[in-house]
């Protein structure tokens, strides 16, 4: 089982619509976990960060974690075109400092 | 604005010559700063781990002999490609944890290098 676990999608919605990026981790003492964003050709940014059970808002991003369930998710809302990229689920193991990254899920916003 | 910087945004070397990146942290000290490779359509990997004043961890699988890592100072990582070959040719980028912003890491732009 991999440590960290995202669809690689393609993940295709229209204009407007919401979109889900979803992942799911295996280190359940994991306290700290990020969503990238990374354009072709381009490093990742980062978009959130979350470390506490339930959702986390920021503009039309909103964070979701489920420590429980071992499950973190990204929903971006009102999705647009200049959205497409893929996204990078990280997680921070309790134990030493590296993140460990998610294969992405690649999303794609269509006119 | 950026916090991590990486220099050069993109170069190209012959076969066999070696190549240095650089990674600066901006306003802020990284104790330890990340270098990753990342292959076209392919997810990032972990080269190793860069500790300011001491030797670099590399993840297994990783020749630390060709991939030179040297931290420094606590603002500065290096990377340097030794014997480059073809199959080198990748995107290198470089990361450091900002305690300024929450202790979040960030990357720095990214350099894309090509072996010719």
């Amino acid at each position: 089982q991999k440590e960290v676990e995202q669809n690689s999608g393609p993940l295709s919605v229209p204009e407007g619509a919401i979109a889900s990026l979803n992942c799911t981790y295996s280190d359940r003492g994991s306290q700290s976990f990020f969503w990238y964003r990374q354009y072709s050709g381009k490093s990742p940014e980062l978009i959130m960060s979350i470390y506490s059970n339930g959702d986390k808002e920021d503009g039309r991003f909103t964070a979701q974690l489920n420590k429980a369930s071992q499950y973190v998710s990204l929903l971006i809302r009102d999705s647009q075109p200049s959205d497409s990229a893929t996204y990078l689920c990280a997680v921070k193991p309790p134990q030493g400092g590296k993140l460990i990254f998610g294969q992405g899920t690649e999303l794609s916003v269509k006119p | 604005g950026a916090v991590v910087s990486q220099h050069p945004s993109w170069v190209i070397c012959k076969s066999g010559t070696s190549v240095k990146i650089e990674c600066r942290s901006l306003d802020f000290q990284a104790t330890t700063m990340f270098w990753y490779r990342q292959f076209p359509k392919q997810s990032l990997m972990l080269m190793a781990t860069s500790n300011e004043g001491s030797k670099a961890t590399y993840e297994q699988g990783v020749e630390k002999d060709k991939f030179l890592i040297n931290h420094a100072s606590l603002t500065l990582s290096t990377l340097t490609v030794t014997s480059a070959h073809p199959e080198d040719s990748s995107f290198y980028i470089c990361s450091a944890y900002v305690t300024r912003q929450g202790n979040t890491i960030y990357f720095g732009e990214g350099s894309w290098l090509t072996v010719v």
